[in-house]
């Protein structure tokens, strides 16, 4: 079973409007949560991340994210979509693994912004 | 900054050949790990290792192997390279699986068997 879904595999959207990237996940234990970035022929990089403490995170190049444990869920968010924003982002949770803790990652959004 | 540096970014292999991917990192991180990305599919866990010489299966571990004899570098195996493992592969190290710290990657290394 799919630890963390990320909902839609394309997302496009207009220069200047809102972003918004879904990830729910599934995890028995309090999870630790991540969104990265990779943009085209890279690694990926750290947007944000949530341990614990305030459920709202802020992360880098205007990004953030908050954390709802009642909807298992995770999402992205920036209020103006820029066009170096376009690149593919990766939701991921730490998750449990016969005691190894393990970065699991979601399948992937792709963010198309059009001029 | 951290830095995960592998070895190469473009790989052309023919069928069969033995194929080393190679990565390093220089932060003395205790965790290491392989993920292979496909379109669709997002990163799949071939391998990882939480210390020197230890070696954990991840979800796709078949046709792969891995060698960690020093904590800085973590070695990828494909023993005998088929078409079905043309992909980019990553690596990432995390400084220790107790600490609620991100993973750093590498750039990848995009791997063709022809």
């Amino acid at each position: 079973a799919q630890s963390v879904t990320q909902l839609g595999s394309h997302v496009s959207v207009s220069e200047g409007a809102l972003v918004l990237l879904r990830c729910n996940y599934s995890s028995s234990v309090p999870p630790y949560l991540f969104w990265y970035v990779q943009y085209p022929n890279q690694g990926l990089q750290l947007l944000l991340k949530y341990t614990t403490g305030a459920t709202l995170v802020k992360g880098i190049n205007g990004f953030e994210a908050e954390f709802k444990k009642s909807e298992t869920s995770f999402h992205l968010t920036k209020p103006s979509a820029h066009m170096s924003d376009a690149a593919e982002y990766f939701c991921a949770v730490r998750l449990s693994s016969g005691g190894s803790y393990i970065p699991t990652f979601g399948r992937g959004t792709s963010l198309i912004v059009h001029p | 900054d951290v830095k995960v540096t592998q070895s190469s970014r473009y790989l052309v292999k023919r069928t069969g050949e033995k194929v080393f991917l190679e990565c390093v990192q220089d932060m003395d991180h205790e965790n290491m790990f392989w993920y292979r990305q496909d379109p669709g599919l997002g990163l799949r866990l071939i391998y990882f290792s939480y210390d020197v010489k230890m070696k954990e299966k991840g979800d796709i571990p078949e046709g792969y192997s891995v060698s960690r004899e020093k904590k800085e570098r973590f070695s990828l195996i494909l023993e005998s390279a088929s078409t079905n493992q043309t992909s980019m592969y990553l690596c990432a190290s995390r400084e220790r699986q107790d600490m609620n710290t991100e993973a750093f990657f590498g750039q990848g290394t995009r791997l063709t068997v022809v």
